[in-house]
């Protein structure tokens, strides 16, 4: 079982908005703000998306936004496009057992 | 030019060893903490561990199920990173990337945001 709690899917169609949610615990998303998010497309290795709840890496598109409340934090995509289809995956640094967790990941389907 | 590249992965059976390698180029190796990562076939990254640089101690850090029989090493002159892997159990069946964390000089994320990955190489273990 994962430390951090994602849905397992989303769905959304082309030039919608979705938000995957990741949910830990004070020990971890709601204790630090070193939170990051990535995607991942079949066969690849996973891109960095976010970091620091919030900011983006140079190259990433504004479309991806990141957001942090108590324990759960949020990646939001908005217009949607075909390419955006992958898993998302958020971490958290962490005070239990690891540095870092990782969420479960949430595969996102563009309808 | 890739700028992390790992190597060393195969079948072994439960009990054996594995060391891993991953060749990096393209950015100052001797300053970025470097972190392996896995991924069971099928199922989300796992953190493995981590190695800091050399002017950080070159300290060690590693998830409680790889502790005492997973090992992470550097040879900053050859811009090396390995995983020394023991004791290898079933559930150590993953593809394993290096990756390298964020840092644009001012702003750094050495070991909560993980830039820069390799292709992954995949171990296998099995009777």
């Amino acid at each position: 079982q994962s430390a951090l709690t994602q849905p397992a899917s989303v769905s959304g169609s082309p030039g919608q908005s979705i938000t995957i949610s990741c949910t830990g615990t004070s020990s971890d998303v709601g204790a630090y703000k070193f939170v990051s998010w990535y995607q991942q497309r079949p066969g690849e290795a996973p891109k960095l998306l976010i970091f620091e709840v919030g900011l983006r890496p140079p190259g990433v598109s504004n479309r991806f936004s990141g957001s942090k409340s108590g324990n759960t934090a949020s990646l939001t995509i908005s217009g949607l496009q075909a390419e955006d289809e992958g898993d998302y995956y958020c971490s958290s640094y962490t005070t239990v057992n690891t540095l870092v967790v990782f969420g479960g990941g949430t595969k996102l389907t563009v309808l | 030019e890739v700028p992390l590249a790992e190597s060393g992965g195969g079948l072994v059976k439960p009990g054996g060893s594995l060391r891993l390698s991953c060749a990096a180029s393209g950015f100052t190796f001797a300053d970025a903490w470097m972190t392996w990562v896995r991924q069971a076939p099928g199922k989300g990254l796992e953190w493995v561990g981590h190695i800091t640089s050399k002017t950080s101690g070159e300290t060690t850090y590693y998830a409680a199920p790889v502790k005492g029989r997973f090992t992470i090493s550097r040879d900053d002159s050859k811009n090396m990173l390995f995983l020394q892997m023991n004791s290898l159990k079933i559930e150590d069946t993953a593809l394993y990337y290096c990756a390298k964390g964020y840092c644009n000089g001012l702003d750094c994320h050495w070991d909560d945001a993980f830039h820069v990955w390799g292709q992954g190489t995949m171990v296998t273990v099995s009777s």
